[in-house]
């Protein structure tokens, strides 16, 4: 069971607008800011988003990423076929058992 | 651009301890703000983070596996340890070398990734 909360899975046809949601607590989102992963299966995580909005260079600024309260959401416009892959949310959990706690991921299919 | 090589035996038997070594190339491990640590996946699982050791020696686990982790950097050879004891089938995973820069603690914003090393745990 997974400390961040995500749908399991997703999808949308290419050029459309998708978005995913994360929702924690008030000692991990609520509290520090959030970052985003892409994986595509096989390879390692990538930073997508961090500091809940920012992106690191060289992601499309299709990407983007919010904050309200203990939710966080990953907005993903012009969606294309080589988004397909799996999100995960992260964020600092500032509780006694806290650290680094992730989503359970979204698998994003693009139909 | 920092790169991550984790090394180390991809099969352990149970009750054992596993090890496991990350080189960092074309950086320093020494540098302030940066927080290096392991994430595992277990196979067809979600993340889970295991640690973090910070620039100046301060260790940061996952409560559920402190009991079990040591992590150490030597500055001198670049080099990130993981050490898990009285490991199980359950620690069977996919073990990433991770870096994190940060000016105000971690945040969980990892920037670099290793490509990740398998580790079976398996008689």
């Amino acid at each position: 069971q997974s400390v961040l909360t995500q749908p399991p899975s997703a999808s949308g046809t290419p050029g459309q607008r998708v978005t995913i949601s994360c929702s924690g607590a008030g000692s991990n989102i609520g509290s520090n800011t959030v970052n985003w992963y892409q994986q595509v299966p096989g390879t390692a995580p990538k930073l997508l988003i961090y500091s809940n909005n920012q992106r690191p260079s060289g992601v499309p600024d299709r990407f983007s990423g919010s904050k309200s309260g203990t939710s966080a959401s990953l907005a993903i416009g012009g969606l294309q076929s080589e988004d397909e892959a799996d999100y995960y949310c992260a964020a600092w959990d500032d509780s006694l058992n806290g650290g680094v706690v992730f989503g359970g991921g979204t698998k994003l299919t693009v139909l | 651009q920092v790169q991550l090589q984790e090394s180390g035996p991809g099969l352990v038997k149970p009750s054992q301890t596993l090890s496991l070594i990350c080189t960092v190339s074309r950086g320093s491990s020494s540098s302030g703000g940066y927080y290096w640590g392991w994430i595992r996946q277990h196979p067809g699982k979600g993340l889970e983070w295991i640690g973090y050791i910070s620039y100046s020696g301060i260790p940061y686990y996952n409560p559920s596996l402190k009991s079990r982790i040591t992590m150490s950097v030597d500055t001198s050879k670049k080099q990130l340890s993981l050490k898990l004891n009285s490991v199980t089938a359950a620690d069977t995973a996919v073990y990433y070398c991770a870096r994190e820069t940060s000016v105000a603690g971690p945040q969980g914003g990892v920037d670099v990734w290793g490509q990740g090393t398998t580790v079976t745990v398996s008689s």
